[in-house]
């Protein structure tokens, strides 16, 4: 099984802070990768697809980039929106695996 | 409108079976690769089960030989039947739909809540 891993795994950041979470993949996966915002209560959101793809209607100071092994998720300019839980998903094989995800608080 | 509403969720006993529906509209469930996520309560997302537009399904090892997805094309409809239910099963259940191999996951439904226990 391919396993996730997201570094930080929580943070503190401030409104306009530039922000990156890095996932990494046990083994490559080429672009077969997801990002996903997640607030308390609230259904996951697709943010970015095969690992670069911005999602229709998701604000563009949302990206990501990578492959193979290394992906990260960049927010540009952190909004009091943002403020959420952050996972990254591997699609390349089965079992399909989530990574444990990144909390992102208010400094 | 494309949307996906699971029903089915509820309080049940070990060992106890229950079926997850997730009823599509706005698009054709077939023609899509349609998955099944938990969340336990206050942790993170697994991925339980996936169903091809063809028709193959593959499945998590945590719930493998106790877990059967299927859909019904008259329906529009997903489902995930689960049978000998253990504690460990509690979450809310997701259903989400992938178009295309990497176009993943666009979808979601609003989820439903599975409670094992006695």
């Amino acid at each position: 099984d391919i396993q996730m891993t997201q570094s930080p795994s929580a943070m503190s950041a401030s409104v306009g802070d530039r922000v990156t979470i890095t996932c990494r993949a046990s083994q490559g996966i080429s672009n077969y990768l997801a990002w996903f915002q997640q607030k308390p209560g609230k259904v996951p959101k697709r943010l970015i697809y095969a690992a670069s793809s911005l999602q229709s209607g998701v604000p563009s100071r949302f990206s990501g980039s990578g492959s193979g092994t290394e992906f990260t998720l960049t927010i540009s300019s952190l909004q009091p929106e943002d403020f959420a839980t952050y996972y990254c998903l591997q699609h390349n094989s089965y079992p399909f695996t989530f990574g444990p995800g990144t909390k992102v608080d208010i400094k | 409108e494309v949307q996906l509403v699971e029903t089915g969720g509820g309080l049940i006993q070990p060992g106890g079976s229950l079926r997850l529906s997730c009823a599509a509209s706005g698009f054709t469930v077939s023609s899509n690769y349609m998955s099944w996520v938990r969340q336990a309560p206050g942790k993170g997302l697994e991925w339980v089960s996936v169903i091809y537009s063809g028709g193959s399904t593959y499945y998590a090892d945590s719930v493998k030989g106790r877990f059967t997805i299927s859909r019904d094309n008259s329906k529009n409809t997903l489902y995930l039947q689960m049978n000998s239910l253990r504690a460990e099963d509690t979450a809310v259940y997701y259903c989400a739909r992938t178009p295309r191999w990497n176009d993943a996951f666009d979808i979601w439904g609003q989820g439903t809540m599975v409670t094992v226990s006695s």
